[in-house]
């Protein structure tokens, strides 16, 4: 398995625009979650999913996010409109449980 | 709430010495504990895990971690570091209620190996 895949690895957009990143879990896994990396938050627990359905996305900081996962393999986070102050890094991982696979992240940068 | 602590935003060490960083979490109920390492502009790779059984959980890289329920606290150990160890390590607990596996990290130590 080719490990989670995050596209793009970085972007770059003009405030207000709409953002969407994307991630491809791990085959099999049934859990998916997204984080933000920020030097003044570290890593925060945006929101997750189990086998498709969002669990709890009380780390979703502003009604301008949101995210979906229609399907198994697939799950997009999207900012509409983005900010400045959303700049960051931001990180997909799934696991069965026991493990979390990260992928490489999305160096978001809004100017 | 599941929360996870860690004191140490910076920890300098020389190389080929021994290193301890230190987690402490908060839970209510049974949890899964890591250590996840992150290099430059990398995503987050696992170091080791404790689920349950022994509690001294040995890891890649020489790291191993202690898991203390009467404290609840999971240090990460290393008895002698090297330069490529220079990274910010993450503790993170997970399981929760209803067999939940929501992962909570805390905010990370930055450790620096000095030659």
């Amino acid at each position: 398995d080719a490990g989670v895949i995050q596209s793009p690895r970085h972007e770059v957009t003009e405030m207000g625009q709409e953002v969407t990143l994307r991630c491809k879990p791990i085959s099999g896994h049934d859990y998916l979650f997204w984080y933000r990396q920020t030097m003044m938050r570290g890593l925060e627990l945006l929101i997750y999913f189990n086998n498709n359905v969002p669990i709890d996305d009380s780390g979703m900081p502003e009604d301008r996010f949101s995210a979906k996962m229609p399907n198994a393999s697939f799950s997009t986070l999207k900012i509409q409109p983005s900010e400045p102050r959303d700049s960051a890094v931001y990180f997909c991982a799934s696991t069965m449980r026991a493990e979390a696979f990260f992928g490489q992240g999305t160096r978001l940068t809004v100017v | 709430a599941q929360s996870v602590t860690q004191l140490d935003s910076q920890v300098p060490v020389f190389e080929e010495a021994p290193v301890e960083l230190r987690c402490n979490y908060s839970s209510s109920v049974s949890v899964y504990l890591f250590w996840y390492v992150q290099y430059p502009n990398q995503g987050l790779q696992l170091l080791l895990k404790y689920l349950s059984g022994s509690t001294l959980v040995k890891g890649i890289n020489g790291f191993e971690a202690e898991f203390n329920k009467s404290q609840t606290s999971f240090h990460l150990r290393k008895p002698s570091v090297h330069i490529s160890d220079t990274a910010e390590y993450f503790c993170a607990v997970s399981k929760g209620t209803s067999g939940t596996y929501k992962y909570i990290f805390g905010t990370g130590t930055r450790l620096k190996v000095l030659a």
